[in-house]
């Protein structure tokens, strides 16, 4: 079957920090795959994806790249802000007929000023 | 705006009590879904329909039948609360052939006594 597995969280940087949060999936067949971020008292919102191999996805100074021959897509920004305080989810899909998206568990980022 | 609304926030219900979650979108999409999420388990698929008056099982059915006699709104429907279904629910819709690009309501948080 398919399944995602994120790095454990929570994950505490302080403001300006460099942050990387893993994830590598498996899949039956050819994923597109998906980063989706959850704010205190909110519900998921699309942050950034990939479709194919090698694309880069961005958004909001987060990247990823779709690593297929690591099966990674690895959530990576350069300086965090206390704002991107929030629950981190990566999610994957397969590109066929009606399927539907495959989630990690998520991984909680705590930024302290 | 996108928008996808859940009718409560917070919900306190007793055991064996017939309970409805309302998710109402306002984009037109022809996908709709239910998640619950727990600490720990991230998030589960309960139902999803593909349009209207269709509707599939997902990972966790148990417990839960759904309702979809119009486009934009899903209901969850939990036919006798059980303690064990005290969760945060999640509703999400998609334009059909969107891939993995969900739009995700606010959540509704139901605990039941």
């Amino acid at each position: 079957g398919n399944s995602v597995t994120q790095m454990e969280g929570p994950v505490t940087l302080s403001e300006e920090a460099f942050l990387t949060i893993n994830c590598t999936y498996t899949a039956t067949g050819y994923p597109s795959l998906f980063w989706y971020v959850q704010y205190p008292g909110e519900g998921l919102q699309l942050l950034l994806k990939a479709t194919k191999a090698d694309d880069k996805g961005s958004n909001k100074g987060f990247e990823a790249t779709y690593r297929k021959e690591t099966t990674s897509f690895h959530l990576e920004k350069g300086s965090v802000q206390v704002s991107d305080s929030a629950v981190y989810f990566c999610a994957l899909i397969l590109n066929s007929g009606y399927s539907t998206l495959t989630f990690g568990k998520g991984t909680m980022l705590l930024v302290s000023p | 705006d996108v928008k996808v609304t859940q009718s409560s926030r917070y919900l306190v219900k007793r055991t064996g009590e017939k309970v409805f979650l309302e998710c109402v979108q306002d984009m037109d999409h022809e996908n709709m879904f239910w998640y619950r999420q727990d600490p720990g388990l991230g998030l589960r698929l309960i139902y999803f329909s593909y349009d209207v008056k269709m509707k599939e099982k997902g990972d966790i059915p148990e417990g839960y039948s759904v309702s979809r006699e119009k486009k934009e709104r899903f209901s969850l429907i939990l036919e006798s609360a059980s303690t064990n279904q005290t969760s945060m629910y999640l509703c999400a819709s998609r334009r059909s052939g969107d891939s993995g690009t969900q739009y995700f309501g606010p959540g509704t948080r139901l605990t039941v006594l």
